[in-house]
């Protein structure tokens, strides 16, 4: 199965930040990944799917790029509300996977 | 606006199947690209347990395959999760979310989920 590794698992960051979040494949998923955000005691909302396409209603100042098996996710300028656990989840293959999350905390 | 909602026992003792419903409104259960269970152990990260298409065909996580089952009710527009065996590492919330726009297979609607205790 594919492995998916997120790094940093934990980031501080302060408002207005530019913040950046990685995902690795261990093998080519394409462009086939999504990012998810999660507070806590909410289920997990969808940012962006296949790589870099951004979910309807979701901020612009979230983007994602990669493709093959190095992803990521950039926050341009990091609002309060974005302080929250960021997954990434690959769908290539119909064995699913998530990384292990990035949690966002306030600088 | 599609709502899933999750519903079930919230303790199972260890050994017993742990049974799971979610329900889906305002949408066909038969018009999704696919279904998921997806869990949370406290404090940890999602763990993607099996999906489920309308026409009933799964795919399970390789370390869980043995004890899963999963099926599909059209008629009453209702996903079932049944995990046998259980111990307290299956402990968790567990979601159920469904791909229903063009993302493909990314979940883009989820259960608020229902917290599984495991204990004696």
């Amino acid at each position: 199965d594919i492995q998916m590794t997120q790094s940093p698992s934990t980031l501080s960051a302060s408002v207005g930040d530019r913040v950046t979040i990685t995902c690795r494949a261990s093998q080519s998923i394409v462009s086939w990944l999504a990012w998810y955000q999660q507070k806590p005691g909410k289920a997990p909302k969808l940012l962006i799917y296949k790589a870099s396409i951004l979910e309807s209603g979701v901020p612009s100042r979230f983007s994602g790029s990669g493709s093959g098996t190095e992803f990521t996710l950039s926050i341009s300028s990091l609002q309060p509300d974005d302080f929250a656990t960021y997954y990434c989840q690959q769908y290539n293959s119909y064995d699913l996977t998530f990384g292990g999350g990035t949690k966002v905390e306030i600088k | 606006q599609v709502q899933l909602q999750e519903s079930g026992p919230g303790l199972a003792k260890p050994s017993e199947t742990l049974s799971l419903t979610c329900t889906v409104s305002d949408y066909s259960i038969s018009s999704a690209f696919y279904w998921g269970w997806i869990r949370q152990p406290p404090r940890k990260g999602l763990e993607w347990i099996g999906t489920i298409s309308h026409s009933g065909s799964t795919h399970y996580n390789p370390s869980l395959k043995s004890r899963v089952t999963t099926s599909v009710d059209t008629s009453k527009n209702q996903l079932s999760l049944k995990l046998s065996s259980v111990t307290a590492a299956d402990t968790a919330v567990y979601y159920c979310a469904g791909a229903v726009t063009d993302t493909d297979g990314a979940f883009d609607i989820w259960g608020q989920g229902t917290m599984v205790t495991v204990s004696s």
